[in-house]
This record gives C-alpha cells, structure tokens and sequence, in this order.
C-alpha cells in the first residue's frame, strides 16, 4: 500500500486560475511532511516544511496546509512560470518516502 | 554557495555492464542520500550516509549496487552489472543534518539508460 497518495496526476490550469493539489498519507508517527517542485531535468527543490495539523506556509503564490491526513497546495492566480512536478514527502521514523507528484501546466 | 555537484549527466550502457556516479554534496553537510527517480515516478532513496557511516541501505540491491563515502565528503555510487530496470535518473542529495532532516538539497541527477 502506498504511504503516500498524490492527486490529481496531472494538472492544467489557465494562468490566473487558482487551484490545489492533494497529498493523502497513511504513515502514523508523521514527523514532518514536505512539498518539493521539480523542473524537469533538475532534481528537487524543497518549498516547505510542516509538522503539525493546522500548520500553515505560505511562500509567494503557494500555501501548504496540513491536516491529520492530508495536506495540500494551494496556488493562487498561477503564472507560466510555475509549471513543474509538485512533490509532497513524508517522515515517520523511517527515510523520507515520497509521492508520484502531480504535473501542473499553467497556460498563458 | 555552490549546490550539489553530479557527474556524469547522461549516461548509456548496455545491459550487464558497469556503471558509475559521483556526487560532492554541499559542503559543511554531514548528510548524503542517493536516489532513484524512474520516469513517473517518485525519488527512492537507495542509501543514506552520515558523515562516513551508512544510516540505511535498506532498499539497496546490494547484489548489484554498491556505495561508498570516503572522508565523509563526496561519494560514489556503482552498478554492476546493469540491468534494463536500473534505467532512471539517479539523484544525490545532501543536508546539513541539524535535525532539519527533510529539508534536502538536490543536485541535478545522472540520467541513466540500460540498452
């Protein structure tokens, strides 16, 4: 079973069109769940760290939230530029495991 | 401050030959971490050193693929021999390793294939 659930796999948004990807997680224990972009090409880059249920981050465009269950990423008014692979991660006592990520296209 | 460095970027072989990849982490960074990404997929981690020690191999296929860190600073990792499943992008990652332990940095990857 996988620990971690990313949806939807792919993603099209008209530039300006806000909208949010999903990260489900089964691990117990979870000691900090993580979101990375990934251009392609590139290796990963982190975004933002979250602990706790109700923990909020916010940078630019993005916000992440996280309940006991899920968190998400909200992208308010996206531009071309934010087009990547958006990869969530968690930690429990064991290594990072990461999801699939979803594949967001922002159109001009 | 520079980020990490990975060579080679690409990478062809056919099947059942040797392959292998350097990684020089972040310096100052007591942790390192190879990856395998397969196209559509997540990174997995392969093996997870600090300093000089390794902190797990558990998911390494250690029949094929082996590791090493020397002096605690940059690392190797090798396959042989090479199967066609082994094509994928190989990622090395480093972290300061100050309790903040997944926050990664990540280099640009070694773009594997297996003919």
């Amino acid at each position: 079973e996988d620990q971690v659930t990313q949806s939807p796999e792919a993603l099209r948004l008209q530039e300006g069109e806000s909208s949010s990807l999903n990260c489900s997680y089964t691990v117990s224990g979870l000691r900090g769940l993580f979101w990375y972009r990934q251009d392609p090409g590139k290796g990963p880059e982190f975004l933002f760290t979250l602990y706790s249920a109700g923990e909020e981050k916010e940078k630019e465009r993005l916000k992440a939230t996280l309940t006991k269950k899920e968190s998400f990423l909200h992208i308010t008014a996206p531009k071309p530029e934010d087009s990547a692979t958006y990869l969530c991660a968690v930690q429990d006592n064991t290594p990072l495991v990461f999801g699939k990520g979803t594949r967001l296209s922002v159109i001009a | 401050e520079a980020g990490v460095a990975q060579s080679p970027r690409y990478k062809i072989i056919e099947k059942r030959q040797s392959v292998a990849f350097w990684c020089n982490p972040i310096s100052g960074h007591a942790t390192l971490y190879w990856y395998q990404q397969i196209l559509g997929q997540g990174p997995k981690l392969l093996i997870q050193f600090q300093n000089n020690g390794v902190v797990d191999d558990s998911q390494l296929p250690k029949d094929r693929f082996s590791a090493e860190r020397l002096k605690g600073v940059d690392s190797t990792l090798k396959i042989q021999p090479a199967k066609l499943e082994d094509s994928a992008v190989y990622l090395c990652a480093s972290s300061p390793g100050t309790g903040r332990s997944g926050e990664l940095f990540f280099g640009e990857g070694s773009r594997l294939t297996v003919l």
